[in-house]
């Protein structure tokens, strides 16, 4: 099955610099990898997501990069805001099941002012 | 209007006891899930329905046992319940395996 690691487990970092959040996954058919915030005591939301035949793509202040021969993918935040503050997860499909998706044990982004 | 539904939002129970978790979704979409989120924040897939159909089963406790009456609603049944349970259980839909999943606002579910 898929395994996916996501690092750092905390990140702390001042308002209007760049965070940086990183992930490996270790199913080489995956296809599709999203990423989620949330915020306390929510739900998880999808902010981007990426396809396997995509290496970067951007959404305002966020953006994802995929390197599907060294199996990672990013995600990062520039000008971070103290809204950013949040626990963010990856995601990659685990082909061999049923397309799932395994999650990332997440990120918590801290953003200080 | 609400994409993704769930109650009770909040379940305080005794150990031993039997419950269920009711989910809803307006989006017309044919996957349905239900994730396990620990007080650790690890979020797990316990089970996946395509259109009333199971097609993910992780491994879990037969005391889980999810219904599915149609393909837009996905209930959660929880026999004899344990301390361990106790966690935010999610429901989420998408239109098929590979797509974006939307999430409903949870379930804290604490066992006594």
């Amino acid at each position: 099955g898929e395994n996916v690691e996501q690092h750092p487990s905390t990140l702390s970092v001042q308002e209007g610099d760049s965070a940086v959040i990183k992930c490996t996954y270790s199913d080489s058919a995956s296809n599709y990898f999203p990423w989620y915030k949330q915020e306390l005591g929510k739900r998880p939301q999808l902010i981007i997501d990426i396809r396997s035949n995509v290496g970067e793509k951007k959404d305002q202040r966020i953006a994802v990069t995929l390197n599907k021969t060294a199996k990672h993918f990013s995600l990062h935040i520039t000008e971070t805001q103290p809204e950013d503050s949040a626990v963010y997860f990856c995601a990659a499909t685990d082909t061999g099941g049923g397309n799932k998706l395994t999650f990332g044990t997440g990120t918590q982004l801290k953003v200080e002012l | 209007d609400t994409a993704v539904s769930q109650t009770p939002k909040y379940l305080v129970t005794q150990m031993g006891n039997d419950k269920s978790i009711k989910c809803e979704q307006n989006l017309g979409h044919d996957t349905m899930y239900w994730y396990k989120q620990d007080s650790k924040k690890f979020l797990k897939i316990m089970f996946s329905y395509n259109n009333k159909e199971l097609i993910i089963n992780e491994t879990v406790p037969n005391r889980f046992s999810p219904k599915s009456p149609d393909k837009a609603h996905l209930n959660l049944h929880i026999n004899s319940l344990e301390l361990g349970d106790s966690a935010v259980y999610f429901c989420a839909s998408s239109q098929a395996a590979s797509d974006t999943q939307y999430f409903g606002p949870g379930t804290r579910l604490t066992v006594l």
